[in-house]
């Protein structure tokens, strides 16, 4: 099946700092990658959608200048969070979804998943 | 506007018991199609089934087994025998014409040996 990686698993930084989460489809390519956010013990929450070579689109409520995302390849979205703080502590899912290959339209296929911590 | 909802927020079960997870959902799109996840403790979602609005027949793998019920808008996943290593959040979730997934607040099962 298709595969999708996260990079890091795991962050901790310091307030007011920026962190960027790497999302890459493995051995597809996507043209369409998501990015969720999920707090302890909530659902997955759709940040934006971000289409390759163009803007991303956000949901209500995100905002756009705290959480850069960047879709510059078929294989690779990154999501930065600037200036983070305490409360955008959460778990960061990034899926996608291609033409070509074991993916289509019908499906997405979810990361594993990037847990941020700032202190 | 599209919505899934999970009544049950938690279950706990003993191990070799049948559990039933509901779900239903809203929709005014007729071309849609509803999943089931799994998320186990590490975090890391996993697929288990889809299952687009033309296809009504019920689909049995293994201990799993969904019933998907166009007139009353559910698409619930029953877990047969159930085990330990079923322990985890399960959600069900839809996604219609614009290709995003909106997802149901989730059961979290727990299974007692």
């Amino acid at each position: 099946g298709a595969v999708v990686s996260q990079h890091p698993s795991r962050v901790i930084c310091k307030s007011g700092t920026s962190v960027k989460i790497e999302c890459r489809s493995l051995d597809f390519q996507a043209t369409t990658m998501f990015w969720y956010r999920q707090f302890p013990k909530q659902s997955l929450m759709l940040m934006a959608t971000s289409n390759e070579g163009s803007k991303a689109t956000y949901e209500q409520g995100v905002e756009k200048d705290k959480f850069l995302i960047n879709h510059a390849s078929l294989t690779l979205s990154t999501l930065t969070v600037t200036s983070a703080h305490p409360e955008d502590s959460s778990f960061y899912i990034c899926s996608a979804a291609g033409l070509a290959g074991p993916s289509s339209y019908n499906e997405q296929f979810f990361g594993p998943g990037t847990r941020l911590t700032v202190l | 506007a599209q919505k899934v909802t999970q009544a049950q927020t938690e279950i706990s079960v003993v191990e070799k018991e049948d559990v039933t997870l509901d779900c239903v959902y809203e929709t005014r799109d007729t071309t849609y199609y509803l999943f089931w996840y799994k998320q186990p403790p590490s975090g890391e979602l996993v697929f288990l089934i889809r299952r687009n609005s033309f296809d009504e027949q019920n689909e049995i793998s293994g201990r799993y087994s969904w019933n998907f019920q166009k007139s009353t808008s559910s698409f619930n996943f029953t877990i047969t025998a159930s085990q330990v290593v079923d322990s985890a959040v399960y959600f069900c979730a839809l996604r219609s014409s614009n290709y995003k997934l909106t997802f149901g607040k989730g059961t979290l099962l727990t299974v007692n040996p």
